[in-house]
């Protein structure tokens, strides 16, 4: 079983829609949960990173934790053709030393 | 957001021949680094975990002697690819916490190999 999961896409949205994306980790003592974007060719970048059950918002991106259910998703809300890339989730354990990654959700936002 | 360098961005070399590739933390200190590998299409595999002042621990599966790490300063890492073959073209990417208390990860731009 891998410590991260997320759908492999695509997931396709029109412009404007809101884009819904989960993952799920199998270690219930993980502490940090993060979403990064990651377009073609390039590096990862961070949007977003939770830490306590609920919903954290910023800007367009929303991010949901239930460490009950050990489950993570991203909202991102008025999706643009920007944002279409590969959104990967990332697991921290307790003192940081360790991140796990999903496989990563492509997203295609259409015009 | 914190700014974590990486270089060269892309580099090309004979088979059997050495790369190294260097990370640093440009506005803090990084005890601890993270090299990952990613090949097209799929995600980023951690290779090892670099440790200023000790030995880096490597992931199961990764040739610690192929894949040397020098973690020599709190700013700098480095990764050197020995004996490179063409399975070595691989996308590079390195990463660094703050330190923070976040456990927020901060990418250096990637370092894009190809081994002819």
């Amino acid at each position: 079983q891998k410590e991260v999961e997320q759908n492999s896409g695509p997931l396709s949205v029109p412009e404007g829609a809101i884009a819904s994306l989960n993952c799920t980790y199998s270690d219930r003592g993980s502490q940090s949960f993060f979403w990064y974007r990651q377009y073609s060719g390039k590096s990862p970048e961070l949007i977003m990173s939770i830490y306590s059950n609920g919903d954290k918002e910023d800007g367009r991106f929303t991010a949901q934790l239930n460490k009950a259910s050990q489950y993570v998703s991203l909202l991102i809300r008025d999706s643009q053709p920007s944002d279409s890339a590969t959104y990967l989730c990332a697991v921290g354990q307790y003192n940081f030393n360790k991140f796990y990654f999903g496989s990563g959700t492509k997203l295609n936002v259409k015009p | 957001g914190a700014v974590v360098s990486q270089h060269p961005s892309w580099v090309i070399c004979k088979s059997g021949t050495s790369v190294k590739i260097e990370c640093r933390s440009l506005d803090f200190q990084a005890t601890t680094m993270f090299w990952y590998r990613q090949f097209p299409k799929q995600s980023l595999m951690l290779m090892a975990t670099s440790n200023e002042g000790s030995k880096a621990t490597y992931e199961q599966g990764v040739e610690k002697d192929k894949f040397l790490i020098n973690h020599a300063s709190l700013t700098l890492s480095t990764l050197t690819v020995t004996s490179a073959h063409p399975e070595d073209s691989s996308f590079y990417i390195c990463s660094a916490p703050t330190g923070s208390g976040t456990g927020e990860l901060f990418f250096g731009e990637g370092s894009r190999l190809t081994v002819l």
